[in-house]
């Protein structure tokens, strides 16, 4: 498996109340996203970073940010989480170059009460 | 809504038969990938295959790509047991400063039966 750590594994967590998912890459890759993996949905890009400081929204943005401060950690924040949000979380990293893969972290199954 | 459209959405086959997929997508592509997701896991990287590209093999392995159609196709010869997974297909688009969105299908729930 590619050097990529996602953690908490599992979280349950209350309506309204924070919560922060960690990525971490020992790969020293550019580029790092967040997907939202549910049910008849496939998966959904939430937030990407193409660098330190530089993130950008994807498709499912909305009552979710990001911080990238290091190269190795990318951090997911639902900043009020609600029901809406339980799913599982998919981290993954990318290297240079137009044909270079995802690779994917095992997950974070997040569940909002 | 998603790009790629995986068929069928659940296929079950007995152990050394061939298992097709296919995925059928709505717009240009730069290329187009196959992953795999074992129960519980993140998704695992396949195949990758360029727009210019009509065909490729890796192991048991054979995409094929149809830009004209819109449509991919992934064909594992010989399943084994190991093989049971969900496939997902996903097509490739640019963002900025070299950054890729990668649009995933609903995939394909795969069982070989012993």
């Amino acid at each position: 498996d590619a050097g990529i750590t996602q953690s908490p594994r599992h979280k349950v967590t209350e309506t309204g109340t924070p919560v922060t998912l960690r990525c971490h890459q020992t790969e020293n890759h550019r580029y790092m996203y967040w997907y939202r993996q549910d049910p008849g949905h496939g998966l959904r890009l939430i937030h990407y970073s193409y660098g330190v400081k530089d993130t950008d929204k994807g498709e499912v943005s909305d009552g979710y940010s990001v911080s990238r401060s290091k190269t190795e950690d990318f951090l997911l924040t639902l900043e009020s989480a609600t029901s809406s949000q339980t799913s599982v979380y998919f981290c993954a990293i990318r290297g240079q170059g137009n044909n270079s893969p995802l690779h994917f972290g095992n997950g974070t199954r997040l569940t909002v009460t | 809504s998603q790009q790629g459209e995986e068929d069928p959405q659940a296929l079950s086959i007995q152990e050394g038969e061939n298992a097709t997929m296919n995925c059928s997508y709505k717009t240009s592509i730069n290329n187009l990938q196959w992953y795999r997701q074992n129960s519980g896991r993140g998704l695992v990287h396949l195949i990758l295959i360029r727009s210019n590209e009509r065909e490729k093999h890796s192991g048991r392995l054979r995409v094929t790509l149809d830009t004209s159609k819109k449509s991919s196709s992934l064909l594992i010869t010989a399943s084994r047991a190991a093989d049971t997974a969900s496939y997902f297909c996903a097509t490739v688009s640019l963002l900025i400063q070299g950054a890729q969105k990668l649009v995933f299908g609903q995939g394909t729930r795969l069982t070989i039966n012993p």
